[in-house]
């Protein structure tokens, strides 16, 4: 069957610019994950959305940055007047049911901030 | 507080040897634990994952190997082969947590 799905695959915009990345769970899992992978580097957690349940946005570095699942299928992630420090891969997992379980990704979408 | 951690940065073998890559955990609730691979320019990919109430599980060419009592993770790869090249990254979970929480990952590349 189909995987997880990000669109695009690759975006370059100007400082202060909003972008919209869009992601595209596997059909009938119920927990959506966005992640932010700078060059190099592990994975910092940034919003989770399981289910009908309020999202855990915990991980959001700032206002600029917000998401939103609709329908309880697709994710767009949001980051208002970017900046050069939000260059990065931003990645998105679901999983299908219990919270903490395994987590299959996308194969992300890389942001470049000029 | 949680921290998953790695030991080395960068892993190093020769092609047709075995690989081993460490991980360490603070948390000692956590309960799950996942193995990821990640190729340049993808997204990572899920390779074997293990629960504290086993010690070792084997896939294939991999094995996982859990020790609770010094908080300790491994990933044993048996003849590395050149595809086997990537970063590798442990994650971990404790019951009822809403995320994994993801170590920093080690690089493995593979010498002819």
């Amino acid at each position: 069957g189909a995987g997880v799905s990000q669109s695009p695959s690759n975006k370059v915009t100007e400082k202060g610019k909003d972008v919209e990345l869009r992601c595209d769970p596997i059909s009938g899992h119920t927990a959506l994950y966005w992640y932010r992978q700078s060059l190099g580097q592990g994975l910092e957690f940034l919003i989770y959305f399981q289910g009908n349940s309020a999202p855990d946005k915990s991980g959001l570095p700032s206002d600029r940055f917000s998401a939103e699942r609709t329908g309880g299928s697709v994710s767009t992630l949001t980051i208002q007047r970017t900046q050069q420090e939000d260059s990065a891969v931003y990645l998105c997992a679901s999983s299908p049911d219990r919270a903490g379980d395994t987590q299959y990704f996308g194969p992300g979408t890389r942001l470049t901030v000029l | 507080g949680e921290s998953v951690g790695l030991h080395l940065p960068t892993l190093s073998v020769q092609e047709g040897d075995n690989s081993i890559i460490n991980c360490a955990y603070s948390n000692s609730a956590s309960d799950y634990f996942i193995w990821y691979k990640q190729e340049s320019g993808k997204g990572p990919q899920f390779i074997i994952d293990i629960r504290s109430n086993m010690d070792k599980r084997q896939g294939q060419r991999v094995t996982v190997l859990l020790n609770k009592t010094v908080k300790h993770l491994s990933l044993q790869i048996a003849a590395t082969q050149p595809g086997d090249s990537a970063v590798y990254f442990c994650a971990e979970n404790s019951g009822g947590a809403q995320k994994l929480v993801f170590g920093q990952g080690t690089r493995l590349t593979i010498n002819p």
